[in-house]
């Protein structure tokens, strides 16, 4: 009964070697997010997409991409990962409202070698 | 600026013991919401509760009740007679005029049979 999913789980990728994170919802929610969270840190929102409107954060490094083909899924590209990189890549939902909870998903650890 | 500061980075307690975690924020909106969610082992932030701004009574879920004091810009949880499942790190969070959803650091809590 997953809401949102996210794979793989676990990601392992070598040091430049371009790499793409999935994520996937089933709650028809417009609006999805990518957060970044680094060991006992808090997640770091990178962007988020209003339907098909993408909103960056000003700190996101270039680095980083996203696309939004349709409601339901939401991808995170890393162009070329660094070992600063290696993180938990969450994705989450919500409705259009600020006052909306976030639904997460498990989240992708990901692994720069 | 908005901040949420959780300055307990981890507590252990006994089970069976009550424990309260604090959540202070700031934020210049005068329209705000603040929340709580925990995240397990498993690495899926789960949400708790929600409360605006304009809504300072406090709030009882079973065992777990927030008490939120706009006096002191603090919206602390209490866990009563607290059991192993609750062992987690606990995420206080805030969202202003921005719609951005900001994480404090998170407290981990451990519980102890």
């Amino acid at each position: 009964d997953a809401m949102v999913i996210q794979n793989p789980r676990y990601q392992v990728t070598q040091f430049g070697k371009p790499v793409t994170l999935s994520c996937s919802q089933t709650l028809n929610h417009n609006v999805m997010y990518w957060y970044q969270q680094k060991s006992s840190q808090a997640p770091k929102l990178l962007f988020h997409y209003y339907d098909k409107d993408f909103n960056n954060e000003a700190d996101t490094p270039d680095n980083f991409q996203s696309r939004r083909p349709n409601t339901s899924f939401c991808f995170l590209d890393i162009r070329s990962p660094g070992l600063g990189d290696a993180a938990m890549y969450l994705c989450a939902t919500s409705r259009r409202a600020r006052k909306a909870k976030l639904f997460f998903g498990s989240g992708t650890q990901l692994s720069v070698l | 600026a908005q901040k949420v500061t959780q300055a307990q980075t981890e507590i252990s307690v006994v089970e069976k013991e009550d424990v309260t975690l604090d959540c202070v924020y700031e934020t210049r909106d005068t329209t705000y919401y603040l929340f709580w969610y925990k995240q397990p082992p498993s690495g899926e932030l789960v949400f708790l509760i929600r409360r605006n701004s304009f809504d300072e009574q406090n709030e009882i879920s079973g065992r777990y009740s927030w008490n939120f004091q706009k006096s002191t810009s603090s919206f602390n949880f209490t866990i009563t007679a607290s059991q192993v499942v609750d062992s987690a790190v606990y995420f206080c969070a805030l969202s202003g005029l921005d719609d951005k959803i900001i994480f404090g650091k998170g407290t981990r809590l451990h519980i102890l049979p």
